[in-house]
């Protein structure tokens, strides 16, 4: 199985609603990311985990909270967003970090929508 | 900031010609090039990493060299075909924070 699944697909989301953004691979990856991808941009990093500990944040609002409750699982809490956030929200994993050696594996996105 | 860039930003070509494509980044603390293709609808999906200077990777019609002295890498497709038509992305991955910086992309549309 070589897919990383996300949930929901769309999501529109007032400014004071609080929600989250799930993802799930059962590769065994011990590296999961979090980009967000505006229209016409490439995807943006926001957040690196590795063997389940933040390892990289991209200096992103606190608006946005990850959290890795396991290997398979990554999620996005949103809470009070802008509707500058509107976005397609990508979620990834490598094997693991190991200086970018090992490919990533993306799923297929939410794209969320915040009124 | 790291400077990543791709040219051409758009391509249109006639199934059958082949094409290539230039992804530009910096030629220090190099670490590694990711190549991905992202179909309208769908995830990207991994091409390449490449790791090493002078690196020539192949995937059926498709190819790429990389050069990390002068940091650019090609990115060859031979006899290209109407499913080939996506957006094509290249990662740099420094030493420095081990992240990876995309390019703005190369949108290859092949008509039949």
């Amino acid at each position: 199985d070589t897919e990383v699944t996300q949930t929901p697909k769309h999501l529109v989301m007032g400014m004071t609603n609080k929600k989250s953004l799930k993802c799930e691979q059962h590769m065994g990856h011990r590296a999961m990311y979090w980009y967000k991808q505006k229209a016409k941009k490439p995807p943006e990093l926001m957040f690196v985990y590795s063997y389940e500990k933040l390892s990289i944040n991209e200096s992103v609002p606190s608006r946005f909270s990850p959290e890795c409750p396991n290997s398979s699982l990554l999620n996005l809490h949103l809470h009070a967003l802008q509707p500058e956030d509107s976005a397609l929200y990508l979620c990834a994993s490598s094997q693991d970090l190991s200086g970018g050696l090992y490919e990533q594996y993306f799923g297929p996105g939410t794209r969320l929508t915040v009124t | 900031i790291l400077n990543v860039e791709q040219s051409p930003q758009s391509l249109h070509v006639q199934e059958g010609d082949s094409t290539n494509f230039t992804c530009s980044f910096p030629s220090s603390n190099f670490y590694a090039l990711h190549w991905y293709r992202w179909e309208t609808a769908k995830s990207p999906e991994a091409l390449f990493v490449m790791t090493l200077n002078g690196d020539e990777k192949k995937k059926g019609r498709i190819s790429a060299t990389l050069n990390t002295k002068e940091g650019y890498s090609y990115l060859y497709i031979k006899g290209s075909q109407p499913e080939d038509s996506a957006t094509y992305l290249c990662a740099f991955i420094d030493t420095n924070a081990g992240k990876s910086t995309f390019g703005d992309g190369t949108t290859l549309t092949v008509k039949p």
